[in-house]
């Protein structure tokens, strides 16, 4: 059972470039999420999704879009690199909702330069 | 908007016990997880919390106190493999928000 696959696992970018962060989930949950995680801050919510069609901003959606035309796949897309974006970025998926277990990706290291 | 206060380091024996405590203070609640997160890793489940009082299961422990905005992991017997960062994080009132804390590493020493 692959539970949530995140790609890739390691990117650099330039400022500017723009990129897509795959995720994909096969537990036919309902609620998926992305945080970055960066030192001494924990784990902040960029954008979530509570089924196919819905998404919502967190707490840091700024230089982010995301999309969820499946129940499968929450890819998460950066318009415009910037060095401020230099984290650890985490997928994740719930059955139902925050409030259920969440499962997360093995994390994808991305440095802007 | 809310709030999530832990400690950012602690260190402890092999086969001792060690509490983690976790504060917040929230505009609306509706649980409380606690994960862990190995060096270079995903996090992972632990416990979750919804009503006050303690939650056991085997070694790991997690209590609530919601009219204080408390929280606390409690880690029994102590092995090399708890060495870890621990997040408390807690769901707003509408259940589609989750908040961490910043995490304490836990070291253990032989």
């Amino acid at each position: 059972n692959a539970g949530v696959t995140q790609t890739p696992k390691f990117q650099v970018l330039k400022t500017g470039q723009s990129m897509t962060l795959q995720c994909a989930q096969d537990m036919n949950h309902e609620y998926m999420s992305w945080y970055r995680q960066d030192p001494g801050m924990g784990l902040r919510l960029i954008h979530y999704s509570v089924g196919a069609g819905i998404t919502d901003q967190g707490e840091v959606p700024n230089g982010y879009n995301v999309s969820r035309s499946t129940t499968e796949d929450f890819p998460l897309r950066l318009l415009s690199a910037a060095p401020s974006q230099t984290s650890v970025y985490f997928c994740a998926s719930s059955s139902v909702g925050a409030s259920t277990e969440a499962f997360f990706g093995q994390g994808t290291r991305l440095t802007v330069v | 908007g809310q709030n999530i206060d832990q400690p950012t380091e602690m260190t402890a024996t092999e086969g001792a016990i060690v509490q983690i405590n976790c504060t917040y203070q929230t505009s609306g609640f509706n649980g409380l997880f606690w994960y862990q997160q190995h060096a270079g890793e995903a996090p992972t489940f632990l416990s979750y919390n919804v009503l006050d009082g303690l939650e056991e299961k085997g070694r790991f422990s997690s209590f609530l106190s919601r009219s204080k905005g408390y929280s606390y992991l409690l880690l029994k017997e102590l092995q090399m493999k708890d060495s870890a960062s621990y997040l408390c994080a807690v769901v707003n009132n509408a259940g589609n928000m989750l908040t961490f804390g910043g995490g304490t590493r836990l070291m253990v020493k032989p």
